[in-house]
C-alpha cells in the first residue's frame, strides 16, 4: 500500500533562514509527486509537482523540490523563508495510472518575523 | 480561487443523522475526489468519480457514498453519522486522463465543509 511520511510535524524558523521539509513515500511503481500548501483559512493549493523529466522542479513563491528515486524522497526546499510562508505543507503522491492521491500528515511551518 | 466551490462551509449534525455535502467542480474538469481531513492530519482519500462513475475508493465504510452529475458537480453523502466523522471534507476536481496512460493532472481543491457531529 502507498504511504507518505513527512518527517517534521512542526518547524519554526526565523525569516531569511533556509527551509527543507522531508518527504518519503512508499510505492514500488512509477509515481507523480506533489507538494501542497494550506495557508491559514485558505484552501489547499499546489506548490509544485513532478510527473517526469528533470528531478529538480521549481514551483511558485521560490519553492523547489528534488525527486530522488533511489531514496523514494521528494524534499521541499526554499533558500530564504518569509513570514508569509507560515502555513501547513503537505507532500502527496499518486501512482501513474492510479486513481487516488495519498497525502502525508503535513508539516506546520511557523516563520518568525 | 480554484473554481471549486463547496457547500455548506460549516455544518453541525447529531450522531445518527445523515448529511449531504456538495461540490461544484472547476469548469472542464470531469474527475472529482473527496477527502476527509481530521484535525492535525493530512487529507484521507474517500473516493473518486470519473464521468459519473465511481472509479476508486479508500478505506471508508459503505455509509460514505457519492454521486457525480452530468455537469460534473458532486455530492458526498454520509449516513448514520458518528462522532469520529467530525472533520473537514474536501472536494478536489481534476481533468482525468485515460487510466493507465500516466495518471491524472493536478487536483484543485475547494475550501472544504467543516462537519461537526455532536
Amino acid at each position: 500500500a502507498q504511504s507518505v511520511s513527512q518527517h517534521n510535524h512542526h518547524v519554526i524558523l526565523s525569516e531569511a533562514a533556509s527551509l527543507e521539509l522531508g518527504c518519503n513515500y512508499s510505492y514500488g511503481g512509477t509515481v507523480n509527486l506533489f507538494w501542497y500548501v494550506q495557508y491559514p483559512g485558505q484552501h489547499l493549493q499546489l506548490l509544485l509537482k513532478y510527473f517526469s523529466g528533470d528531478p529538480l522542479v521549481k514551483g511558485i513563491k521560490g519553492f523547489e523540490a528534488e525527486f530522488i528515486k533511489s531514496k523514494f524522497s521528494f524534499n521541499l526546499r526554499k533558500p530564504s523563508v518569509q513570514w508569509s510562508d507560515t502555513a501547513e505543507y503537505f507532500c502527496a503522491v499518486n501512482a501513474k495510472g492510479g486513481f487516488k492521491t495519498i497525502f502525508g500528515a503535513g508539516t506546520r511551518l511557523f516563520v518568525k518575523a | 480561487e480554484t473554481g471549486v466551490t463547496q457547500s455548506p462551509t460549516h455544518l453541525i449534525k447529531t450522531r445518527g443523522q445523515q448529511v449531504t455535502l456538495r461540490c461544484s467542480s472547476q469548469s472542464g474538469h470531469n474527475t472529482v475526489s473527496w477527502y476527509q481531513q481530521a484535525l492535525g492530519q493530512g487529507p484521507q482519500f474517500i473516493f473518486q468519480y470519473y464521468r459519473e462513475e465511481e472509479n476508486g475508493r479508500g478505506n471508508f465504510p459503505p455509509r460514505f457514498s457519492g454521486l457525480q452529475f452530468p455537469n460534473y458537480s458532486s455530492e458526498l453523502n454520509v449516513n448514520a453519522l458518528e462522532l469520529d466523522d467530525s472533520a473537514l471534507y474536501l472536494c478536489a476536481s481534476s481533468l482525468g486522463l485515460v487510466l493507465g496512460r500516466g495518471g491524472y493532472t493536478e487536483a484543485f481543491f475547494g475550501q472544504g465543509t467543516r462537519l461537526t457531529v455532536v
